[in-house]
């Protein structure tokens, strides 16, 4: 089965500086790529996606990266806010649809510092 | 649309006690899954449903039953809870069992005495 590894595991970063995390996968059938923001409390929100089709998706500032030749896949986030202090997670999933659902990785608790 | 909701917000049971996590969506949504999550593990799959009298297991399933007699519905049953069934576990759902976005509920946290 897949195998999602993501790195780091807390990151805290200075409001308005930029944050970045990664994740690594192993099942080169996977294709499909979700980022996931989970605030205290409340269940994981799709914040932005990517298929294997495609090697950068960006969303206001948000913007994902996908190197399929290394299987791995990054969350970029520009100009940090107070508000995107939360836990962000990584997942994938194998092609051939989507009845085994995603694998996720650990989680990246980011804190923004004022 | 409420998308998916999930009770009760909080449980505590005793070991060896039983009850069910009852998961709903009004999206029309066809695939429907239970993660459970632990501190330092992520999300892990329990079971999911692909349909209406569907089920199959996911990761974790032992310990776990679930039917899906309507589309809307999807309940996790605990046949007899044990405290390495404490966790935080989720209720999802997607249009079709193809579809990639998959919308969460809030979460039930279960503590287990």
């Amino acid at each position: 089965g897949e195998n999602v590894e993501q790195h780091p595991s807390t990151l805290s970063v200075q409001e308005g500086d930029s944050a970045v995390i990664k994740c690594t996968y192993s099942d080169s059938a996977s294709n499909y790529f979700p980022w996931y923001k989970q605030e205290l409390g409340k269940g994981p929100q799709l914040i932005i996606d990517i298929r294997s089709n495609v090697g950068e998706k960006k969303d206001q500032r948000i913007a994902v990266t996908l190197n399929k030749t290394a299987k791995h896949f990054s969350l970029h986030i520009t100009e940090t806010q107070p508000e995107d202090s939360a836990v962000y997670f990584c997942a994938a999933r194998e092609g051939g649809g989507g009845a085994d659902g995603l694998t996720f990785g650990k989680g990246t608790h980011l804190i923004i510092q004022p | 649309n409420a998308g998916v909701t999930q009770t009760p917000k909080f449980q505590v049971l005793k070991t060896g006690q039983s009850m069910t996590l009852q998961c709903a969506q009004d999206m029309n949504h066809e695939y429907m899954s239970w993660y459970r999550q632990d501190p330092g593990m992520g999300l892990r799959l329990i079971h999911y449903s692909v349909g209406a009298g569907i089920t199959d297991q996911g990761e974790v399933p032992n310990g776990y039953n679930v039917s899906r007699s309507t589309t809307e519905d999807f309940p996790l049953r605990l046949l007899s809870a044990a405290p390495s069934q404490t966790s935080v576990y989720f209720c999802a759902s997607s249009r079709t069992t193809t579809s990639y976005e998959q919308y969460f509920g809030p979460g039930t946290r279960l503590t287990v005495t």
